[in-house]
């Protein structure tokens, strides 16, 4: 166990549906990413929290959004889902923000996404 | 562009040292980190660092554009992605760059 919490574990949604995926950190860490992995694809940044604020964005739709809450648990939204958003998606937890040396990336298992 | 590049596959035999290799064109790269993943679950850290280091049964070269995963007296049981990744500080891609992950076979 990572420590790294993600739920829920499997999801599979219609397109154009909304769904939301949770991810409660590392006990501790007070960033979080969100990466998304889809086939044959590496892990795709999409976006990065620290502390309840957005301190980095990668490739993340405009259909996604996400945000990380004061007890620092974070949700992924993604809506008006297409086919092609099927993927893996994973969050990640640090202790430290962007540009801490040598930040070490905690992951969680994965919410498997399949769009219909 | 930031990108982080490996081989998709690397097949070795039991017992065997096998080297997956990564390079990037990262800016203000200056940490390689390997992660190894099994399907299903979390991806996991090996190795990291700017400088050679080891950890158990892997090593980790090291150059400012490149390095290597050497794992010694590979297992069956190793057969998994590894992913290299590279730490951007202050890039727009948050701290870790992935490379798309090299799936390691082993023959017994």
């Amino acid at each position: 166990d990572s420590g790294v919490t993600q739920t829920p574990k499997h999801l599979i949604t219609a397109t154009g549906q909304r769904v939301t995926l949770r991810c409660s950190p590392r006990s501790g860490d007070l960033s979080v990413y969100w990466y998304q992995q889809s086939l044959d694809q590496g892990l795709q940044f999409l976006i990065q929290y620290y502390n309840g604020e957005e301190r980095a964005k990668g490739n993340i739709l405009e259909r996604f959004s996400a945000q990380q809450f004061p007890d620092l648990h974070s949700e992924l939204n993604l809506s008006s889902l297409e086919l092609g958003d099927s993927a893996l998606y994973f969050c990640a937890s640090s202790v430290g923000g962007p540009g801490t040396g040598a930040n070490v990336l905690t992951f969680g298992a994965g919410s498997r996404l399949t769009v219909l | 562009k930031d990108q982080v590049f490996q081989p998709s596959t690397v097949a070795s035999s039991e017992g065997a040292v096998v080297e997956i290799f990564c390079n990037h064109s990262v800016s203000n790269a200056y940490n390689f980190f390997w992660y190894l993943h099994f399907p299903g679950c979390a991806p996991r850290l090996l190795v990291k660092g700017s400088k050679p280091s080891q950890q158990g049964r892997y090593n980790m070269t090291y150059e400012r554009f490149s390095s290597s995963l050497l794992i010694l007296q590979v297992r069956e049981a190793d057969a998994a992605v590894y992913y290299c990744a590279c730490q951007n500080y202050g890039g727009s891609q948050g701290n870790l760059i992935f490379g798309k992950g090299t799936k390691l076979s082993v023959k017994p």
